[in-house]
């Protein structure tokens, strides 16, 4: 089944304790991309990644890293969490040559920061 | 990407064609009309998309209007499975990185109701 993961799909953290969001899809696709949302404010960029070892920031990057040794995994990564990092992630995907593309959106990941 | 506006909330009976507007009255040219929806938290999926035909596919209609400033999404027998936050995205028809961002506005949420 063509699909995004995520995980984990629910965490809690403290502060300041580092911790990895991993995606991973099996649909060959070249973008991958980073949301976060948040109420009253829609779904925001944070980073997206055209292909291998190529990403470029999105509209909020701070305080976030990413990377991609893998075609098929684009992990977000918060070195030093902090309390208004709380949000919803989505992690979503798409063919670059499709045009229209379509991008596939992963089931989300609930993070909370104390 | 062009800015659209839809109504805030609709109800619908369970079984009744439901159809959700959008304006987008400076979409270009190049511009596609793409619609999304978000059950309860969950990732964004895909709908339907257009240029300026009309398109059916086996989840919905579009109805794009002559001059492309307006369109509506017809989900034709709505199921209480179908409530959900329904966007209206206008995008350009090539991706090219920050292109492929999807900018989601506030949507349209649908209550299906027996």
């Amino acid at each position: 089944e063509a699909q995004v993961t995520q995980n984990p799909r629910y965490l809690i953290t403290v502060t300041g304790k580092k911790l990895t969001v991993t995606c991973s899809q099996n649909m060959n696709h070249e973008y991958m991309s980073w949301y976060r949302q948040d109420p009253g404010l829609g779904l925001r960029q944070i980073y997206y990644s055209m292909n291998v070892e190529v990403t470029d920031k999105g509209d909020v990057p701070e305080g976030y890293k990413v990377s991609r040794k893998e075609k098929r995994n684009f992990p977000l990564i918060l070195e030093s969490p902090s309390p208004n990092q709380t949000s919803l992630y989505f992690c979503a995907s798409s063919l670059i040559r499709e045009t229209p593309d379509l991008q596939y959106f992963g089931p989300g990941t609930r993070l909370t920061v104390t | 990407d062009a800015k659209t506006t839809q109504p805030t909330s609709m109800d619908c009976a369970e079984g009744r064609a439901a159809n959700l507007p959008c304006n987008h009255s400076t979409i270009s040219g190049n511009e596609y009309v793409y619609w999304y929806r978000q059950i309860h938290s969950q990732g964004p999926q895909y709908i339907i998309h257009g240029l300026k035909n009309n398109e059916t596919n086996e989840m919905a209609s579009l109805i794009i209007t002559e001059d492309r400033k307006s369109s509506t999404l017809i989900l034709p027998h709505a199921t209480l499975r179908d409530t959900a936050v329904y966007y209206c995205i206008v995008r350009p028809r090539f991706n090219t990185g920050t292109a492929s961002k999807l900018t989601f506005g506030t949507g349209t949420r649908l209550q299906v109701t027996l």
